[in-house]
Parts: structure tokens; C-alpha cells; sequence
């Protein structure tokens, strides 16, 4: 049972625009959501994040928007560089304290153009 | 420098053997936990665990096995049920003693390829 998931594999975007990945949820018990940026070969880096008391969340050129009610979070990236071009997944923990699970979701393969 | 370390970095085994991949943080981070990734696909959780001596099965934890006898370390065993074992794998730990949700710190990952 895929509980977090991100249905576009890939997207691409011109140089300069605005780059939007988007993820959705099943879990009504996730309250705090985290976007990762992956490059090959390498581990994820932490961007972005969001507790579920919020609707949204900036951080220089990223923001990130949570709908509760939709279950759905997307990620701003503005404006888009090169090196933004990497894999993108998002991320969800449900629980105040303990140990929450941290569950991933397939992620999408950003591409930005020149 | 404060951080998490896999090693190794690549790894070869063959089929019918068991490995252990090490994970070691010094971050003083309570919950550490074990993702795979394969090609095209997200990170499916293996194990995880939050205090010493304590951890729990995740997603995908058939033919796998961990331990937690230190805060600082986190080896996870690769045995030889498990059926398809080549993969990237990826450790993380993140704080939660605090009662607060934090983000999740990753290793640079081992790639484990049978042969």
C-alpha cells in the first residue's frame, strides 16, 4: 500500500520558470512532510519542510504548500536553475514523538532546460 | 565534522552469502533507519529503530536483519533469504527525543550488487 505517492516520474522545465512537483497522501494520521532533494549515487538532502498546522512554508526559492483536506502537498521551485535538475521525494512521519516511520514516495525526476 | 557514514561504499556478494552493511552517526540522533532503492523507484523502508536494544520492521523487511547494541551504530545484514538483494541502500537517523518532528539526515549509501 503506496501511502505517499508522486505520480509524475519526471518533469521539465525551462530555465528561469517555475517548477511545481506535486504529492499526494493516504495517511490522515501524517502530520509533518518533507521534501528531499537526490542526486545518482548519492544520499538525499533535506530542502523543505511542513508540519500539518500549516499550509504553507517558504525557504529562499522554495515553498512548499500542504492541503489537508486534499491530502495533497506540492513543492515551488522559483525561478528554476540548472542545478536543480535532480530527483525529488517527498516524505511523510506520522506521530509527535517516537518512531515514526518515514515514508518515502517514488519521486520525480526534475529536469531543468537551458 | 558531525555526520552519518556508510561503508562500504560498494559491495559485492555472492549469492548464498550473508553481508552487513555499517551505518554510524555522530550526531547523537535517537531514530535511525534503513531504506533500499532501486532503479526507477522510491525508498522502501527496511528498519527501523528508535532507542538502543529496540527496532521495528518496515515495509520490506524479509531477508534482512539489524541490531542497535549502540545510539551510534545501526549495521544491517543482508542474508541470504533475501531474494533479489542487489540494490542502493540508505541509512539515515534524525532526533526525536525532543518530541518535535525533525528531518532525517542520510548516509551517502552502499551500493550492494550480488554477483
Amino acid at each position: 500500500d503506496q501511502q505517499v505517492k508522486q505520480n509524475s516520474p519526471s518533469l521539465s522545465v525551462q530555465e528561469g520558470r517555475i517548477s511545481i512537483l506535486n504529492c499526494d497522501y493516504t495517511n490522515s494520521m501524517f502530520d509533518y512532510f518533507l521534501w528531499y532533494k537526490k542526486y545518482p549515487a548519492e544520499g538525499p538532502t533535506f530542502l523543505i519542510s511542513i508540519s500539518s498546522i500549516k499550509d504553507k512554508n517558504e525557504d529562499g526559492r522554495f515553498t512548499v504548500f500542504l492541503n489537508k483536506s486534499a491530502k495533497h502537498l506540492s513543492l515551488h521551485i522559483v525561478p528554476s536553475q540548472p542545478g536543480d535538475s535532480a530527483v525529488y521525494f517527498c516524505a511523510a512521519s506520522a506521530g509527535f514523538q517516537g518512531a515514526q516511520k518515514l515514508v518515502f514516495g517514488q519521486g520525480t525526476r526534475l529536469t531543468i532546460n537551458p | 565534522d558531525g555526520g552519518i557514514t556508510q561503508s562500504p561504499k560498494y559491495l559485492f556478494r555472492k549469492e548464498g552469502q550473508n553481508v552487513t552493511l555499517s551505518c554510524e552517526q555522530n550526531l547523537n540522533h535517537d531514530a535511525m533507519y534503513w531504506y533500499r532503492q532501486d532503479p526507477g523507484q522510491g525508498l522502501r523502508l527496511i528498519y527501523y529503530s528508535q532507542i538502543v536494544n529496540d527496532f521495528q520492521k518496515g515495509d520490506i523487511a524479509e531477508g534482512y536483519s539489524v541490531s542497535r547494541e549502540k545510539k551510534e551504530s545501526f549495521p544491517l545484514t543482508v542474508t541470504s533469504a533475501q531474494k533479489n538483494p542487489t540494490a542502493f541502500y540508505l541509512c539515515a537517523s534524525r532526533i526525536t527525543s525532543t518530541g518535535w518532528n525533525t528531518e532525517a539526515f542520510f548516509g551517502q549509501g552502499t551500493r550492494l550488487t550480488v554477483v
